[in-house]
């Protein structure tokens, strides 16, 4: 059984441009949460995902950013027109129904340039 | 809301000593609570949880944590520590009574551990 599998591993955009993280949660997940994690900080709370359902996007900012899960498919963490301050490590967890913890991905690493 | 709060940010050891990372926690309803830890450039890998039960919990490369309800700890032990625990250490909690299930990370720990 794969762990949780984002792609890509780096991604660099220009300031304006799209930024779209892929996550594949494991097999059986049907929870997926999203965190981001600047430089030697801890992780923030992004948004928390069923199977075509949002349950809880507290943590992600109103504005350029969205996030899916489609019924069939990877997770997307789509950011629009991205600016220097997105640059950041997005990590991506999945867990099964009712479990307890969380399994992450090795995470996605975003420059903006 | 739920918080987790990790009041050091870097803990040094000597190889072979004993190391304790601070965690405590805050929620309104039960705590489940977790230990990752992270690797240069990689992703966050589950030590250890507590849900119910008994107090100590052990985990896994010999860490151990202890749930402490009454003054809301949740530190992180091992009895003699290796240069390669070297790390950053998170400390999370989900409120048991949540229908989410979110998990709250707190800043993270440095642990550092000197040959």
């Amino acid at each position: 059984n794969a762990g949780v599998m984002q792609n890509p591993r780096h991604l660099v955009r220009r300031r304006g441009q799209e930024a779209r993280l892929r996550c594949s949660p494991m097999k059986g997940h049907s929870h997926v949460y999203w965190y981001r994690q600047l430089p030697e900080e801890g992780l923030k709370f992004m948004v928390y995902l069923q199977k075509e359902n949002i349950i809880d996007e507290s943590g992600m900012p109103k504005e350029r950013f969205s996030a899916e899960f489609p019924k069939e498919g990877p997770s997307i963490l789509r950011i629009q027109q991205v600016v220097r301050g997105d640059s950041a490590a997005y990590f991506c967890a999945s867990s099964p129904a009712n479990y307890y913890e969380a399994f992450f991905g090795q995470g996605t690493r975003l420059t903006v340039v | 809301a739920q918080s987790v709060a990790q009041p050091e940010d870097q803990v040094n050891v000597a190889e072979g000593n004993p190391l304790t990372v601070k965690c405590t926690y805050s929620v309104s309803g039960n705590p489940y609570l977790f230990w990752y830890v992270q690797y240069p450039n990689r992703g966050l890998q589950f030590l250890l949880k507590y849900i119910t039960g008994d107090n100590l919990v052990k985990g896994s490369y010999g860490f151990e944590a202890e749930f402490n309800k009454s003054q809301t700890s949740f530190h992180l032990k091992k009895p003699s520590a290796l240069v390669s625990d070297s790390a950053l250490y998170f400390c999370a909690v989900r409120d048991a009574n949540n229908a989410g299930n979110m998990l709250t990370f707190g800043g993270g720990t440095r642990l550092m551990v000197k040959p």
